[in-house]
Parts: structure tokens; C-alpha cells; sequence
């Protein structure tokens, strides 16, 4: 899997926008990037994945450079729900290719 | 309604015990999965298990078995406990080995 680099923390007022970046400089033609989160004493919560092209959901944004080596995901209007600690995983989309390899992830305090 | 549900939520238990954690997953899905949440907070990949195929990540030792009773359960035996397996042990699943997994609220294992 290629590795990503995320910031250890991140701080955002509540009702703002979150914008997490994610570098993923290694990223092959066929993986994915994943967002996923974990809010304290809580087991990982998928939020949203891509391939190329910018994705939304219910939860957030998900922005991809058009070379694909970094990522944003924007929580639109963080609430205090939203801290967590936020994980950025590429993997490939094939058969055997299983694993999410969770890195050390970016932990988001949303202020009041 | 809980999709991936774990039993027990906290296990405490002396060195040298036998001990194993369930988890069941209500969704229909064909994929399961054992990671370990150590101390600092590092989410590794333990097993991945399907009905045609177990991957056991090759840094975990033997005295951790995965048992499939059925597609929809993957428990995790634990055999002469030790120290260091105090972890919190999250349980997912995925309808295709690579798709989105879902997680279960994890078991805190505490090794006296």
C-alpha cells in the first residue's frame, strides 16, 4: 500500500468547515484513497473513499488532486460529534488486496 | 441493530488463561476481519477470512486462532495469554474482500 502522510492534529471551530489534508505522493494508478475515523473508545467508522474524481456524501467531501498524490476531506460544518482521530488509507482496488493499513491518522479537536 | 457486535466489551484475565472474544456481523457479508489496537493507539490487521481463505498477518503469533462457525461469526481464541496481548481487539467485515469494512465497537483485553 502506499504510504500517506497526514498532520497530527488539527484543531477546527465548531460550525466551520474541516479541511484534512492527506499526501499520498506514491499512489499507483489502481488504489483507492479511503477516509475513515475513530471517534474515542470507538471502533473505526468508514466515511467516504475515491479513485480520481471528487466524491460527496452524507458525512463529507472527498477532494483528490488531479495528479492524485494528495487529498482533502472537508467535513462541511464540524460539530463536536466530529472529533476524532482521522485516518487517510490508499489501497487497490483487487481481490486479496484486503488490508486497511491505518497509520498514525490526524486527530481532529473541534472547539466549541 | 447493531451491524458488528463483539462480546465480551472488557475481558480482564491473568497471564497464562485461555480466553476468546466473539464477534458476529448482521450484514450479510462474506468477509471478516481480527485487528489489534495497541497502547499507542496503531490499528494493525491480525486475520482477514472468508469462506475460501484465511490471511493471517505473519507478526501474529500462533497462539491467536481465528474459528468461523459460520459466514456470519469470526471469533478470536487467545491461547496462554500474555502481558503484551493487552490490546483493544476490533472485529470488521466487508461484503467482498474489498470493499468498505464496517467495524464492531471493540474488546479491551486486560492480561494480569
Amino acid at each position: 500500500d502506499a504510504k500517506t502522510t497526514q498532520p497530527t492534529s488539527m484543531d477546527c471551530a465548531e460550525g466551520r468547515a474541516a479541511n484534512l489534508p492527506c499526501n499520498h505522493s506514491t499512489i499507483s494508478g489502481n488504489e483507492y484513497v479511503y477516509w475513515y475515523r475513530q471517534i474515542h473508545s470507538q471502533g473505526p467508522q468508514y466515511i467516504i473513499h475515491g479513485l480520481k474524481n471528487n466524491e460527496t456524501n452524507e458525512m463529507a467531501s472527498l477532494i483528490i488532486t488531479e495528479d492524485r498524490k494528495s487529498s482533502t476531506l472537508i467535513l462541511p460544518h464540524a460539530t463536536l460529534r466530529d472529533t476524532a482521530v482521522y485516518y487517510c488509507i490508499v489501497r487497490p482496488d483487487q481481490t486479496g488486496a484486503n488490508n486497511l493499513f491505518f497509520g498514525t491518522g490526524t486527530r481532529l479537536t473541534v472547539i466549541p | 441493530d447493531t451491524a458488528v457486535s463483539q462480546t465480551p466489551k472488557y475481558l480482564v484475565t491473568q497471564m497464562g488463561n485461555d480466553k476468546s472474544i466473539k464477534c458476529e456481523q448482521n450484514l450479510g457479508h462474506d468477509t471478516m476481519y481480527w485487528y489489534k489496537q495497541d497502547s499507542k493507539k496503531f490499528l494493525k490487521i491480525m486475520f482477514s477470512y472468508n469462506n475460501k481463505e484465511l490471511i493471517i498477518n505473519e507478526t501474529v503469533p500462533n497462539r491467536f486462532s481465528p474459528k468461523s462457525p459460520d459466514k456470519a461469526h469470526l471469533n478470536l481464541h487467545i491461547n496462554s495469554l500474555e502481558l503484551g496481548d493487552s490490546a483493544v481487539y476490533f472485529c470488521a467485515s466487508s461484503q467482498a474482500s474489498q470493499e468498505t469494512q464496517y467495524f464492531g465497537p471493540g474488546t479491551r483485553l486486560l492480561v494480569l
